[in-house]
């Protein structure tokens, strides 16, 4: 069974920074690129950045360019997510999702995370 | 950057009737089109990929039809399990992948 499960969230100040994790398990980790997405309280999905199954190939929502970076470690079965110089707009519930391809090509998200909640706010 | 349109943005529906949602992209996506369900307080769940292919472990009262920028996602009989929001997303042309506004479906 497919598990993705996130952590790391909380309150921050803006300006500050937080790392999130999402621990994989039920399928073969470094097969499958992985994208963290989120969703503000009370609103729809966005797409925040997508790292190929072998971390080679990363990318980005313009809004979080320079600011974010994503990562993985095949060796724990764990995708990370590095967010500096947060914003209030940054505030959300942040998914991994699980892409169904290795190459971090185009692609739709067959698995889901619970969410973590960050919230940005002095 | 590839936007996508939803309508309605809320559709009240009576159990056992039929429910569509429409999804419209700016500029092709070919059948690069996915549908996820979301229900309070829950993460997305994957609905159709493809444009019209179900995922696994949701029934065939839900379908998914359409190709270029014109989308329909169709609930022939409604139960009361199925009310939820509903969004599409465009995998065709990115980054980034882009979601629709979603349409929430509300027992009527």
């Amino acid at each position: 069974e497919v598990q993705l499960l996130e952590s790391g969230g909380g309150l921050v100040q803006p300006g500050e920074s937080l790392r999130l994790s999402c621990a994989a398990s039920g399928f073969t980790f470094r097969n499958y690129a992985m994208s963290w997405v989120r969703q503000a309280p009370g609103k729809g999905l966005e797409w925040v950045s997508a790292i190929s199954g072998s971390g080679g190939s990363t990318y980005y929502a313009d809004s979080v360019k320079g600011r974010f970076t994503i990562s993985r470690d095949t060796s724990k079965n764990t995708l990370y997510v590095q967010m500096n110089s947060l914003r209030a707009e940054d505030t959300a519930v942040y998914y991994c999702a699980k892409g169904v391809v290795a190459a971090a090509i185009p692609t739709y998200f067959d698995y889901w995370g619970q969410g973590t909640l960050v919230t940005v706010s002095s | 950057e590839i936007v996508m349109t939803q309508s309605p943005a809320s559709l009240s529906v009576s159990p056992g009737e039929r429910a569509t949602l429409s999804c419209r992209a700016s500029q092709s996506v070919s059948s690069n089109l996915a549908w996820y369900q979301q229900k309070p307080g829950q993460a997305p769940r994957l609905l159709i990929y493809g444009a019209s292919t179900r995922a696994t472990g949701f029934p065939a009262r839900f379908s998914g039809s359409g190709s270029g920028t014109e989308f329909t996602l169709t609930i022939s009989s409604l139960q009361s399990e199925d009310f939820a929001v509903y969004y599409c997303q465009q995998y065709n042309n990115w980054p980034p992948y882009t979601f629709g506004q979603g349409t929430r479906l509300e027992i009527k």
